[in-house]
């Protein structure tokens, strides 16, 4: 079993829809939860960032961490044709060093 | 733009060759990390370097191994490559004062073994 599931889509919505991205991940000690969201070919840009559960916003974006189901969102709201990418959450526990990320989810948005 | 550069952008080795990718952290950040990234795949963690030291290591074979240099920037080595290592290379550095954890990634060396 991976330590972060996420499903790889793709997911196609059109232009204005929310979109909900979603992980699980299986050791309670992830305490740093983070969203990337990845364009063709380049790095991933970190997105969002929260400690412990509960939401954060962020213009369009929110994330959201649920300790007690480990279960990890990002909603997107009004979204547009550039927020076509893949997105990929990430954990990390106190102390790591490491980053754990999902598979990543490829986003499409249709003008 | 993160600041955080890497080269070569593509690279093309043969089975059995070396190869080093290099990256430069963004000014001030002393921690630099590699992550291999296979096609449709999450980055998976190599190693980590803190202040020229290695602190932390995924489960990568030894023939991957690093340096990072005073001035933060950092190679990644490679020897006896094989075909399962073609994959996009990425390097990520940490800001000591900022937020834990933020880590913030370079564009990536795509290497390709044939």
């Amino acid at each position: 079993q991976k330590e972060v599931e996420q499903d790889p889509g793709p997911l196609s919505v059109p232009e204005g829809a929310i979109v909900s991205l979603n992980c699980t991940y299986s050791n309670s000690a992830f305490q740093y939860f983070m969203w990337y969201r990845q364009y063709s070919r380049k790095g991933p840009e970190l997105l969002m960032y929260t400690y412990s559960s509960g939401n954060k916003e962020d213009g369009r974006f929110t994330a959201q961490v649920d300790k007690s189901s480990k279960y990890i969102s990002l909603f997107i709201r009004d979204s547009q044709p550039s927020d076509s990418a893949t997105y990929l959450c990430a954990t990390i526990r106190e102390g790591a060093q490491k980053l754990v990320f999902g598979q990543g989810t490829r986003l499409t948005i249709n003008p | 733009e993160t600041g955080v550069t890497q080269s070569p952008t593509h690279l093309i080795k043969t089975r059995g060759q070396q190869v080093t990718l290099r990256c430069s952290s963004q000014s001030g950040h002393n921690t630099v990390s590699w992550y291999q990234q296979a096609l449709g795949q999450g980055p998976q963690f190599i190693f980590q370097y803190y202040r020229e030291e290695e602190n932390g290591r995924g489960n990568f074979p030894p023939r991957f191994s690093g340096l990072q240099f005073p001035n933060y920037s950092s190679e990644l080595n490679v020897n006896a490559l094989e075909l399962d290592d073609s994959a996009l290379y990425l390097c990520a550095s940490m800001n000591p004062s900022g937020d834990p954890y933020e880590q913030y990634f370079g564009p990536g060396t795509r290497l390709t073994v044939t």
